[in-house]
């Protein structure tokens, strides 16, 4: 079975603080997604990559970065935390190619901003 | 755009059905069915392909008007297992790999 492992369930900051979030994926999957989940809003993309140092902005990019040095390690970083990033945060990796891939969730991480 | 699930939540009794729909405004390649259980990882239920495409599984199954730009989920003879949240993300652009998620349908499946 596909392990997508977020480093923390519950994570609490500092307005202003540099925030990291870590998900690693032990499937060597070549897609790897940043989720932003809020009540009634769904889960909405905050970047994407689809290789080692390759990324695209998801739907919600303002506030965050992305760093991908390694094929099973996403990171999210909040530059400069803010009270409106307050959320859970839910990572995913999925297989390239043909077709359409299922997406393999990690547990996710309870962010919250002081 | 986020496409539109409705309703957004329903309360059923064990044993009954349920139909959960998502609405796209723009055309769809694939639609993906995942569910989500309070404080878990959402879980992939199902992908749908090809206009007209149904898929089962267990009771649970999915169809895709493709014209309609629409699927709907439906699940038969509800068991408790099946509580949770639903969500359906949408694959507009063919090999894109980026899904847009709908805000979810809460399921409460009560004895």
């Amino acid at each position: 079975d596909v392990k997508v492992t977020q480093s923390s369930r519950y994570l609490v900051k500092r307005t202003g603080e540099k925030v990291f979030l870590e998900c690693v994926q032990d499937m060597d999957h070549e897609n790897m997604f940043w989720y932003r989940q809020d009540p009634g809003l769904g889960l909405r993309l905050i970047y994407f990559s689809y290789d080692v140092k390759m990324k695209e902005k998801g739907d919600i990019p303002e506030g965050y970065s992305v760093s991908r040095e390694k094929k099973e390690r996403f990171s999210l970083i909040l530059e400069s935390a803010s009270t409106n990033q307050t959320s859970m945060y839910l990572c995913a990796s999925s297989l390239s190619g043909a077709g359409s891939r299922p997406q393999h969730f990690g547990d996710g991480t309870r962010l919250s901003i002081l | 755009q986020q496409p539109v699930q409705s309703p957004q939540a329903v309360i059923l009794r064990e044993g009954e059905d349920a139909v959960i729909n998502c609405s796209s405004s723009k055309a769809l390649y694939s639609v993906h069915w995942y569910r989500q259980k309070h404080g878990e990882a959402p879980i992939f239920l199902m992908i749908l392909l090809k206009g007209g495409e149904q898929k089962g599984h267990d009771k649970i199954s999915a169809s895709f008007n493709e014209k309609k730009q629409q699927s709907s989920l439906y699940l038969t003879a509800s068991q408790l297992s099946y509580s949770g949240t639903y969500f359906c993300g949408t694959e507009i652009i063919q090999g894109a790999q980026k899904l847009v998620f709908g805000q979810g349908t809460r399921l409460t499946i009560n004895p």
